[in-house]
């Protein structure tokens, strides 16, 4: 069983949509949660990171830890084709904070 | 501008010719890594550098070397290539201080071909 589970998609879905994107994860002394997105032929840029439990916004992300359920979320609001992306979520090892576990990411695709 | 180059952006070679993937930051960054890209099998770290001198195996090291003479600079060498290393390869830069997490700065990606 991998570290993280990630579907990897695709997930396609019209414009204006709520996007849901989510990871699974085993251990539970992960402590940072980190959403990085990929657009087609560049790489990975962080989007959001949050600490333990609880919910972070900026805009129209929010992500989401629970932790009792070893689960994350990453929620978009009023999805545009320009959120086109793979969505990777990684985590800290407990003890690293540069080390980072990756999900294996979800192709999103907002149609028009 | 703060970035990760890295060179070539495309590669198609042949089994067994040695080449080299170059990369370089200008964050002044501890730490640097190396992760190839495979369809459903998402990031896998290569290689790590916490400093000059300093590397260390990740989770896919086979078939690969790295070294680090230069903080700035932390190249990619497969010695002798071969098939299953065809691949999209990206390198990333962090800092090291700090309890928080660390964001990792990635490089534009080298797609690596061999046949």
């Amino acid at each position: 069983q991998k570290e993280v589970e990630q579907d990897p998609g695709p997930l396609s879905v019209p414009e204006g949509a709520i996007v849901s994107l989510n990871c699974t994860y085993s251990n539970s002394a992960f402590q940072y949660f980190m959403w990085y997105r990929q657009y087609s032929r560049k790489g990975p840029e962080l989007l959001m990171y949050t600490y333990s439990s609880g919910n972070k916004e900026d805009g129209r992300f929010t992500a989401q830890v629970d932790k009792s359920s070893k689960y994350i979320s990453l929620f978009i609001r009023d999805s545009q084709p320009s959120d086109s992306a793979t969505y990777l979520c990684a985590m800290n090892p407990p003890d690293s904070n540069y080390q980072l576990i990756w999900g294996a990411g979800t192709k999103l695709i907002i149609k028009p | 501008e703060a970035q990760v180059t890295q060179n070539p952006r495309y590669l198609i070679t042949v089994t067994g010719k040695k080449l080299t993937v170059t990369c370089s930051q200008n964050m002044n960054h501890e730490y640097m890594s190396w992760y190839r890209q495979d369809p459903g099998l998402g990031l896998r770290q290569i290689y790590y550098s916490m400093n000059v001198e300093v590397t260390d195996k990740g989770d896919v090291p086979e078939g690969y070397k790295v070294s680090r003479k230069e903080k700035r600079n932390f190249p990619l060498i497969l010695e002798s290539p071969s098939p299953n290393q065809t691949s999209l390869y990206f390198c990333a830069s962090s800092i090291l201080a700090g309890k928080s997490h660390n964001e990792q700065f990635f490089g534009p990606g080298t797609r690596l071909t061999v046949l």
